[in-house]
């Protein structure tokens, strides 16, 4: 994998469902991944930063893991609320300081 | 103050125009970034300054110009665009290689 890519593209779902999405990244010169959840005309906020492999963060119903041995994170939102809808980027950075980022998962979620 | 702060929310040029957008941000942070974002596409770095000084330009057209007059300011001087500029520019900064924190964007249209 050369760059880093996103699925599904978008997603919708009832009000209470879980749900989940997938990155892939690079796994070689890894050193970390990070999520973003973007809502229009918003700022990109920062959810996870994740380096070690097998990491698992939470925030709230919102969990995230991390293989770096085979260059793939999931994204968890467990019981999805109408507010939860957005846009959820990821991006890979290396030793420099640049992000690579997928093009995103947009998330509705119908009431 | 976790903000960074982008002005203006939105431009419209001329192709013969010259206008610039500006970014700040007052968390110490003493890295600052540039990326672009077109519709549909993960956004793509621009500019890294650090220290105030460029370290890193992704072979961006000489009619884009970034300028860091102090640590908390980052600006981007427009000239000459071409219709294909059209795009949300996004500002970001961050302390080290963890997080970045993001301004919303500068919506900009080139007529």
């Amino acid at each position: 994998i050369l760059n880093v890519e996103q699925s599904p593209q978008s997603l919708h779902v009832q009000e209470g469902d879980s749900t989940n999405f997938t990155c892939s990244f690079p796994s070689s010169n890894f050193y970390a991944l990070h999520w973003y959840r973007w809502e229009t005309a918003k700022s990109p906020e920062a959810l996870f930063v994740m380096t070690l492999n097998g990491d698992e963060k939470k925030k709230g119903r919102i969990s995230a893991t991390l293989n770096t041995k085979e260059g793939y994170s999931y994204l968890y939102i467990k019981g999805s609320q109408p507010e939860d809808s957005a846009t959820y980027l990821c991006a890979s950075s290396g030793s420099a300081r640049q992000l690579t980022f997928g093009s995103g998962t947009q998330l509705t979620v119908l009431p | 103050d976790t903000e960074v702060t982008q002005t203006p929310k939105h431009l419209v040029m001329g192709m013969t125009n010259k206008k610039s957008l500006k970014c700040e941000q007052h968390m110490g942070h003493r890295a600052m970034y540039w990326y672009k974002q077109k519709a549909k596409k993960p956004p793509e770095l621009m500019f890294v300054y650090s220290y105030e000084k460029l370290s890193i330009n992704e072979s961006v057209p000489s009619r884009f110009s970034p300028e860091c007059p102090n640590s908390s300011l980052l600006n981007l001087h427009l000239h000459a665009l071409q219709p294909e500029d059209s795009a949300l520019y996004l500002c970001a900064s961050s302390q080290d290689i963890s997080e970045q924190y993001f301004g919303p964007g500068t919506r900009l249209t080139v007529t």
